[in-house]
This record gives structure tokens, C-alpha cells and sequence, in this order.
């Protein structure tokens, strides 16, 4: 079936550090691929799409490339602030139906001053 | 612009009483409405989707039932909480075709005593 694999944390990295966080998928379609955040006590907040392969997404300093030849989405961002200290979920949508998310299990992002 | 509003946001129940949750979205027509449950650590897991008014589809059997009474409201209910139903519970929205991407409330904190 369809599903999200996400790298686990918890991460936590020293400001102005390199961020990656991996994300495979398997689809038995063409799915959408996403990139949702959550602050603390929040709900989700879109950070990043992409529609097809070798779409890259981009928003607030992060990126990320549907890479269809190995079905990742990996995150990443050159140069994390404190701000971003988060639970990041990388989800897919098979474009049918009432275009269901799924979800990895989100990855806890710790930024240290 | 499009917003979605949930209440309560935090919900403290003990066991065995009844629930509702409500969504209400503002600014679209016809999306299509969900509900997911956040458990403490855990990914999202979908709960209920709705494509249109009294048209419900569940994901996961559980003692939750859902229901659309009008085009933007979304309910979330229980006869009888459980204590596995504590978690964080989302509502979101889509709009019908075009793009994908989900938009989400703020939440509800729900803890089962």
C-alpha cells in the first residue's frame, strides 16, 4: 500500500548547522509529495510541495526534490535557526478519491542558540 | 482567504462521557473535510474524510463517529470516551480537484481521564 517512511529523530543541531531529514515513499500511483511543520501546541502547516518528479519545492530557506528514480523527499535546509524547532512530517496525496494524506511519523527538530 | 476554526482546544473528559469536536471552515465551498488524531509521539493517523454534506467515509473502526450536517461543518463525536482516545485531533480541508495540499486547524487537545 501506500506509505511514508521518515527518518527518526529526535534531531537536534547547533544554529546555522546543515539540516537533512530523509523520506521515502512507496505509491502505487503518481502521488503529490509534501512537507508539513508543526510548532509546538499547533496544528500542521504546509511548508513545501512538489507535483511531479524533479519538482523542487522551496520555502522559508527549505527545500526539497521529488525524486522519483529513488521515491525520496529528503528535507533539508543550509542554515537552521531556533525558530525552526519543530515536529516535521513529510505526507504523499495519490491524486484520487478525496485525496487522502499519508503521513510518516514526523521528526522532532531541536535547534540549539 | 480561507480559515478553519476548531473548539474547544483543549479538552479535559473522563471516561465514559460523550464528545464533540467541531470544525468549521470559512471561505470555500465544497471542500472536502477530514479529520485525523495526533496520539502523544506518534504520526497522524486519518480518523474520518468527508467529500460532501452526510457523506462520511472512515478510516480506522473506533468508537468515534463523524458527521457533516452542513457544507463547511465537520463533527467529531463519542457516546463513551476511552482512554486511548486522548490525543491531539486535527480538522483540515481540500478544495475539490486542482491542488492537493490539506490546510489545518489549530486542534484540539483532548485528554481521557
Amino acid at each position: 500500500g501506500d506509505s511514508v517512511t521518515q527518518m527518526e529523530g529526535p534531531v537536534t543541531l547547533s544554529e546555522e548547522a546543515f539540516l537533512t531529514i530523509n523520506c521515502t515513499y512507496t505509491a502505487t500511483g503518481y502521488p503529490s509529495l509534501f512537507w508539513y511543520v508543526q510548532y509546538p501546541g499547533e496544528g500542521l502547516q504546509l511548508l513545501l510541495k512538489a507535483t511531479k518528479a524533479d519538482d523542487k519545492g522551496s520555502n522559508k530557506g527549505f527545500e526539497a526534490t521529488y525524486r522519483k528514480e529513488t521515491t525520496s523527499f529528503h528535507l533539508e535546509k543550509g542554515s537552521v535557526q531556533v525558530s525552526d524547532s519543530a515536529v516535521y512530517f513529510c505526507a504523499l496525496i495519490i491524486q484520487t478519491g478525496a485525496n487522502n494524506l499519508f503521513f510518516g511519523t514526523g521528526t522532532r527538530l531541536t535547534v540549539i542558540p | 482567504s480561507q480559515t478553519i476554526h476548531q473548539w474547544p482546544a483543549t479538552l479535559v473528559q473522563p471516561v465514559g462521557s460523550p464528545l464533540s469536536l467541531e470544525c468549521t471552515v470559512e471561505g470555500t465551498s465544497n471542500p472536502n473535510l477530514y479529520w485525523y488524531r495526533q496520539a502523544a509521539g506518534r504520526g497522524l493517523q486519518l480518523l474520518f474524510y468527508s467529500v460532501g454534506i452526510g457523506q462520511i467515509s472512515s478510516e480506522v473502526p473506533q468508537n468515534l463517529s463523524a458527521s457533516r450536517p452542513q457544507d463547511r461543518q465537520f463533527i467529531l463525536s463519542s457516546k463513551k470516551l476511552l482512554l486511548s482516545d486522548s490525543g491531539f485531533y486535527l480538522c483540515a480541508w481540500s478544495s475539490r480537484g486542482g491542488s492537493y495540499e490539506q490546510y489545518f486547524g489549530p486542534g484540539t487537545r483532548l485528554t481521557v481521564t
